[in-house]
């Protein structure tokens, strides 16, 4: 039973231009929320979180959005680089999660020059 | 420098026999922990170890024994391997206990293939 999807397998965007990565989950109880990337070959690097009583966190180029009463969050990537080709996954834990990093299916994001 | 490291890369077995995978991190964390990548690519944790301690052990079959000599290091011995054991395995360590808003680091992967 999938807690946190990812329903985007896929991404393509343009060199400069906003990537705009989706994840939704279902359970209520979720109070912490990251963002990991991932490379061909390599584990997921860590790239930016969000606690449930923020509903923005930005860092560089990277900015993740929550909206709690939809149970939707975001990643912003502006501007998109070749080096931003990567795997992005969506975790969560909280509630009866608690302590266990809870993943979506990840998200293929190719940046085209 | 590589922070969590892990061997093999690459195991191929046989079903039925028995295989470790090791992992090392050098960045003090007191917390490791084992996730598995299935072929659908969802990341699902297996285990946890504090401060060489199980603190958190997912529903895996008995064959799966993770063993923590020291806080910088967490084995995972799978015994009489099946098919369906065959995925990508991720060690990850963090500073803190797990609950705690702390950030998980995790290493290469070890892709076990079962023939």
């Amino acid at each position: 039973d999938q807690q946190v999807k990812q329903n985007s397998p896929s991404l393509s965007v343009q060199e400069g231009r906003i990537s705009i990565l989706n994840c939704d989950y279902t359970n209520s109880m979720f109070d912490y929320f990251l963002w990991y990337k991932k490379y061909p070959a390599e584990g997921p690097t860590f790239l930016i979180s969000i606690s449930s009583i923020k509903d923005k966190n930005e860092d560089g180029r990277f900015t993740v959005f929550l909206n709690k009463s939809a149970k939707h969050l975001s990643l912003h990537i502006v501007p998109s680089q070749p080096g931003d080709s990567a795997v992005y996954f969506c975790a969560a834990s909280g509630g009866d999660s608690w302590g266990k990093l809870q993943f979506g299916a990840g998200t293929q994001v190719v940046v085209t020059p | 420098d590589t922070a969590v490291s892990q061997t093999p890369k690459y195991l191929v077995t046989q079903m039925g026999n028995d295989k470790s995978i090791k992992c090392e991190q050098n960045l003090g964390h007191d917390t490791m922990y084992w996730y598995k990548q299935d072929s659908k690519k969802f990341l699902k944790i297996m285990f946890s170890y504090n401060n060489k301690e199980l603190i958190i052990n997912e529903t895996v079959p008995n064959r799966f024994s993770p063993k923590s000599p020291d806080k910088a290091h967490l084995n995972l011995h799978i015994n009489s391997l099946e098919l369906g054991d065959s995925a990508v395995y991720f060690c990850a360590s963090s500073q803190d206990p797990p609950g705690a808003t702390d950030t998980q680091y995790f290493g290469p992967g070890t892709r076990l293939t079962v023939l």
